[in-house]
């Protein structure tokens, strides 16, 4: 398996809280991925990073901020939460196209 | 209309069955095509990549059709640990912009 931690793997918060999540990967893979993933919905990408530094928005980034400062970490941060982003939050990481290793998951509730 | 569709199920099929599953997409353009397997609770795995000429995988066969904008998966002589819910995967903007349909739910039964 991929070398792929998420921390925390259970949060439970209020709304109107700040909230990052983090996303470890000891592979040295270029691409790190923020995905959530519900009910009747799938896995939607949040944002995504091409490189340290570099992020670009996917389908549902509104809410959401990414950054990048080293090559293994990926940090998710939710400014202000609120109930709608109660969800699981899953990281992946990929060096080509062809395949993204997800991590475990992290279980998020927003009261 | 969604990105790419699948039927929820679920499929309840005796062990040694075969299944097959759909899933259509909606944007012509999309040039990657993947199915992935997840199992309840857990992160999604790749389980294989869908070539224009098709292609298979002991089991598991996977075609794309782009006529008609859809993907297949076929399992055949199921086990029980087939039993999981599977996931197209699309890319109909770049590649890295993967777009998952909301699965398609299997359970082997003895």
């Amino acid at each position: 398996d991929a070398g792929i931690t998420q921390s925390p793997r259970h949060k439970v918060t209020e709304t109107g809280t700040p909230v990052t999540l983090r996303c470890h990967q000891t592979e040295n893979h270029r691409y790190m991925y923020w995905y959530r993933q519900d009910p009747g919905h799938g896995l939607r990408l949040i944002h995504y990073s091409y490189g340290v530094k570099d992020t670009d928005k996917g389908e549902v980034s509104d809410g959401y901020s990414v950054s990048r400062s080293k090559t293994e970490d990926f940090l998710l941060t939710l400014e202000s939460a609120t109930s709608s982003q109660t969800s699981v939050y899953f990281c992946a990481i990929s060096e080509s196209v062809e395949t993204q290793y997800f991590g475990p998951g992290t279980r998020l509730l927003v009261l | 209309r969604k990105e790419v569709e699948q039927d929820p199920g679920p499929f309840n099929v005796p062990e040694g069955a075969t299944v097959a599953f759909n899933c259509t997409y909606s944007n012509s353009a999309s040039q990657s095509f993947f199915w992935y397997r997840q199992d309840c609770r857990k992160e999604p795995k790749l389980l294989m990549s869908v070539y224009s000429s098709g292609n298979e995988d002991g089991r598991f066969t996977a075609q794309l059709n782009r006529a008609s904008q859809y993907i297949s998966l076929l399992i055949r002589d199921s086990k029980l640990s087939d039993s999981a819910t599977y996931l197209c995967v699309v890319t109909p903007y770049n590649n890295n912009d993967m777009r998952f349909g909301a699965g398609t739910r299997l359970t082997v039964k003895p």
